[in-house]
């Protein structure tokens, strides 16, 4: 069982929807991150967090530390959101060594 | 702006050819990592430096290996490519400090015939 577990594998949205992706982890984390890969390979780091929520435009990150549980949320989606999210955690107090998620495949269709 | 540059993008090569994956960062990150992955899958640190003449073996055995002369430049090396190499590899360079977060390149798309 892998360290980092994310839900669904893969989400289907129409423009405009509320999409939330789950992330849940078994491990003690120092940070927790979200990233976003584009079509091509390229990673953007969304949000780094390791309590309570941040807020990046439509994008909103909460994380329960308790329940080892984070969730990433778009609000009013768009076909450009379209990517792979990963989740990733890092361990112990650096964060040289991130364990990834198997990413969630999100298609935004207009 | 994250500026970490990898080239190629795209490599299709032959079996027993040596390959140098060519990493280089501008924001002085003390820093920097190479993932692997394979399609659908999730990544796998292969190589991480802290800092000039300091590299470590990640999580996942790597017949590759990288050098670090300099701060801004972290090259992965194949000495002999075989099919088995054939996977995306990604670099990525961070800040020293405690939680700083990981800035990726686009990536080397390598193909071993």
């Amino acid at each position: 069982k892998n360290e980092v577990e994310q839900s669904p594998q893969n989400l289907t949205a129409q423009e405009g929807e509320f999409i939330t992706i789950n992330c849940s982890y078994s491990v003690g984390i120092s940070a927790l991150h979200w990233l976003q890969q584009h079509p091509g390979g390229g990673i953007v780091s969304l949000f780094m967090l390791s309590s309570g929520k941040k807020k990046h435009g439509r994008l909103i990150a909460t994380i329960n530390i308790q329940e080892k549980h984070s969730s990433l949320h778009i609000t009013a989606s768009h076909p450009r959101d379209s990517a792979v999210y990963i989740c990733a955690v890092s361990r112990g107090g650096s964060n040289y060594k991130l364990t990834f998620g198997k990413g969630t495949l999100l298609t935004v269709n207009p | 702006e994250a500026d970490i540059y990898q080239t190629p993008r795209y490599l299709v090569i032959g079996t027993g050819k040596k390959i140098t994956l060519e990493c280089s960062q501008t924001m002085g990150h003390d820093k920097m990592y190479w993932y692997q992955q394979d399609p659908g899958m999730e990544l796998h640190l292969i190589h991480y430096s802290y800092g000039v003449n300091s590299t470590e073996k990640g999580d996942l055995s790597s017949e590759s290996t990288v050098s670090r002369i300099r701060t801004e430049h972290f090259p992965l090396t194949l000495e002999s490519a075989r099919p088995s190499h054939t996977s995306q590899y990604l670099c990525a360079s961070s800040d020293m400090g405690g939680n700083q977060p990981q800035h990726f390149g686009d990536g080397t798309r390598l193909s071993i015939l």
